[in-house]
């Protein structure tokens, strides 16, 4: 079935400096990604959606100059939250699409982001 | 964002019992999916549905797609200890974004 791989699992940095979280699909096109985030006990909330090779849409209220999303190829989609701040603490989960075949949300493993 | 109305937003039962759950939505989708949610780790999709009216089982897990297409329930079936977990509804329609329920805790007593 189809994989996605995410990483990393767990990742603590200090307040000011930038993660990058990848998300590559292992067997099989991932012409659209799906950015989440989760807060404790919460549901899953959509961040943006990136196509491949395009500037990713960001949901209301999500700042794209702090979570760059870069989509570069069908198989690797990246989140990078620039200058983290503790509030930025949250589990990130990503999704991909195959649009073409109709293989769809197959979700990342999620990254623990903590930010001291 | 948009989300499902799922209910309940927790249950807790004996192990062997039946589970119901179900999602609601004001808008009408083209694909159910069902979720599972273990802590600390991505939703993993259980049952798939595509059509409406449409009934499908994966194991003891049993989904449908409502004839509305706003609806949807999951039936967990003579329930064991590694059921418990978050479970989670999700709809789209054709290329949109999965829409998310708020989900179910299941816990399972022993």
């Amino acid at each position: 079935g189809a994989v996605v791989s995410q990483h990393p699992s767990r990742v603590i940095c200090k307040s000011g400096t930038s993660v990058k979280i990848e998300c590559r699909s292992l067997d099989f096109q991932a012409t659209t990604m799906f950015w989440y985030r989760q807060f404790p006990k919460q549901s899953l909330m959509l961040m943006a959606t990136s196509n491949e090779g395009s500037k990713a849409t960001y949901e209301q209220g999500v700042e794209k100059d702090k979570f760059l999303i870069n989509h570069a190829s069908l198989t690797l989609s990246t989140l990078t939250v620039t200058s983290a701040h503790p509030e930025d603490s949250s589990f990130y989960i990503c999704s991909a699409r195959d649009g073409a075949r109709g293989v769809g949300y197959t979700f990342g493993s999620g990254t623990r982001l903590t930010v001291v | 964002g948009q989300q499902l109305n799922q209910s309940p937003q927790s249950m807790f039962i004996q192990e062997g019992e039946d589970v119901s759950m179900n999602c609601t939505s004001s808008s009408i989708f083209n694909t159910w999916l069902w979720y599972k949610q273990d802590p600390g780790e991505g939703p993993v999709l259980l049952i798939a549905l595509y059509k409406a009216g449409e009934l499908t089982s994966n194991g003891r897990l049993t989904a449908q797609f409502g004839i509305t297409r706003k609806d949807s329930f999951l039936n967990i079936s003579a329930s064991i200890p590694s059921d418990v977990g978050i479970y989670f509804c999700a709809g789209t329609s054709g290329n949109t974004p999965l829409v998310f329920g708020k989900g179910t805790r299941l816990s399972v007593i022993a």
